[in-house]
């Protein structure tokens, strides 16, 4: 089974642009999750969408903005892109939603867009 | 201070030595525990789970869990070269609404041939 796939993998921005990064989860996941990841702030939740809807979101400003498709595939976009934006985002996929008092849903990480504001 | 704290090394130790990592939280909600290795330009892989306090073994690695001291750790044994990556620690309340995973910082571990 393929694993989880993100495009693109590389990508350079200037300041002020903005940019629609892609997650295809494994097949029959319905859940993905999204996080930033930096060396200094390490791994910080983004957000995650089941069933085209998104059940939370981390602290990040409205420029971070994301949405699934019936096809369980994801996009994020960030808008405005600061300096700061640069880092590996990640995408990963799970079979359900996290649930509330259950146990924890094991997710599965795709490779990574690595994302480079100039 | 951040939720989960943990060590950014970097560790470099010889092939055969057993490896020591650790994390410190401060959410005595959290109840799942878990450890993933990062390789160099890939994402995270879950390696162990573990579930409240206790033990977890599986083959070379242990993870421990110490609820009442908020401190959770993973043992290598007879690392290998092969082991050598970033190794991050997360955490989670299962009965908060958000769901999400909180992570540690990560530790950066290099085993010598």
């Amino acid at each position: 089974k393929a694993g989880v796939t993100q495009t693109p993998r590389y990508l350079i921005k200037t300041r002020g642009q903005q940019v629609t990064l892609s997650c295809s989860p494994i097949s029959g996941h319905r859940s993905v999750s999204w996080y930033q990841q930096t060396p200094g702030q390490g791994l910080q939740f983004l957000f995650e969408y089941f069933s085209e809807t998104q059940r939370n979101k981390g602290n990040f400003p409205g420029r971070f903005s994301g949405r699934q498709f019936s096809n369980s595939r994801s996009e994020m976009n960030v808008s405005t892109l600061e300096l700061g934006d640069s880092a590996l985002y990640l995408c990963a996929s799970s079979l359900r939603a996290q649930g509330f008092g259950a146990a924890q849903e094991t997710q599965y990480f795709g490779p990574g867009t690595r994302l480079l504001v100039l | 201070q951040k939720e989960v704290e943990q060590d950014p090394g970097p560790l470099s130790v010889p092939e055969g030595a057993i490896v020591s990592l650790n994390c410190t939280y401060s959410n005595s909600a959290f109840q799942y525990f878990m450890w993933y290795r990062q390789y160099s330009r890939k994402g995270p892989e879950l390696l162990m789970y573990t579930y409240s306090s206790g033990n977890k073994e599986d083959g070379r690695f242990t993870a421990q869990v110490d609820k009442s001291s908020k401190y959770i750790s993973l043992f290598i044994r007879d690392s290998q070269p092969s082991d050598s990556a970033t190794y991050l620690c997360a955490m989670r309340d299962p009965f908060a609404g958000d769901y999400k995973l909180s992570f540690g910082a990560g530790t950066t571990v290099t085993v010598r041939a």
